[in-house]
């Protein structure tokens, strides 16, 4: 079945360090979305990417969706505390006439002072 | 100073009908983002309002519909409801749309039933 990956599953980086997660998908994505949870709340949508190659950035936040539209990572420059919590990505499930999302596994990020 | 607040908190409906819930942001903010969440799904985005225009929108159809108003208060509209549109939406609202992406504070939600 249809599956979305994310690597690492855990990551603890030092404050200022720069972090990446990655996403793939076992099938092709019309588009890819990313969320952030942070501890005790719910996941917060950050950005949604639509075009093979796509790149948007947001502050230290860089997104890119890969070619294929298979992939995509989230690139943190100088993590910093607020940084905290976990990353999710999601794209739309091929289930036939549905507009469900299929969440990625996750990474939890924790920026130490 | 209130928080996010939503209404109704419960709604049942049958297929085919129209639904609309309401959000009142927390107080200074002016941007709404509606989600839905499915039982046992995590939320899924629908979109997001700033200055009374839709700035973003997730993978739901036409079917699903919003508007903003001066107060920034906001509203989702679902047409032709589907047994698959019952789930718990959320309104989150936030000050600005881009700055600090992740603060978002929730509404408590409201559940919509569809028989």
């Amino acid at each position: 079945g249809q599956q979305v990956m994310q690597i690492p599953q855990y990551q603890h980086v030092q404050e200022g360090e720069d972090f990446t997660t990655y996403c793939n998908s076992s099938t092709t994505l019309s588009n890819i979305q990313w969320y952030k949870q942070r501890p005790g709340g719910h996941p917060v949508f950050l950005i949604q990417l639509v075009k093979s190659g796509e790149v948007k950035k947001q502050k230290r936040l860089t997104f890119q969706f890969g070619e294929a539209k298979k992939n995509s990572s989230l690139h943190i420059t100088a993590t910093q505390t607020t940084d905290v919590g976990t990353y999710f990505c999601a794209g739309p499930t091929t289930i036939y006439n549905t507009d469900k999302l299929i969440f990625g596994t996750g990474t939890r990020l924790q920026v130490f002072p | 100073d209130a928080g996010v607040t939503q209404s109704p908190t419960h709604l049942i409906k049958t297929r085919g009908q129209q639904v609309t819930l309401r959000c009142s942001p927390k107080s200074g903010h002016d941007t709404v983002s509606w989600y839905q969440q499915a039982l046992g799904q995590g939320p899924q985005f629908i979109f997001q309002y700033y200055e009374e225009e839709e700035r973003q929108r997730g993978n739901f159809p036409d079917r699903f519909s919003g508007h903003q108003f001066p107060n920034y208060s906001s509203e989702l509209n679902v047409n032709a409801l589907l047994l698959g549109d019952s789930a718990l939406y959320l309104c989150a609202s936030s000050l600005t749309a881009w700055e600090d992406g992740d603060e978002q504070y929730f509404g408590p939600g409201t559940r919509l039933t569809v028989t």
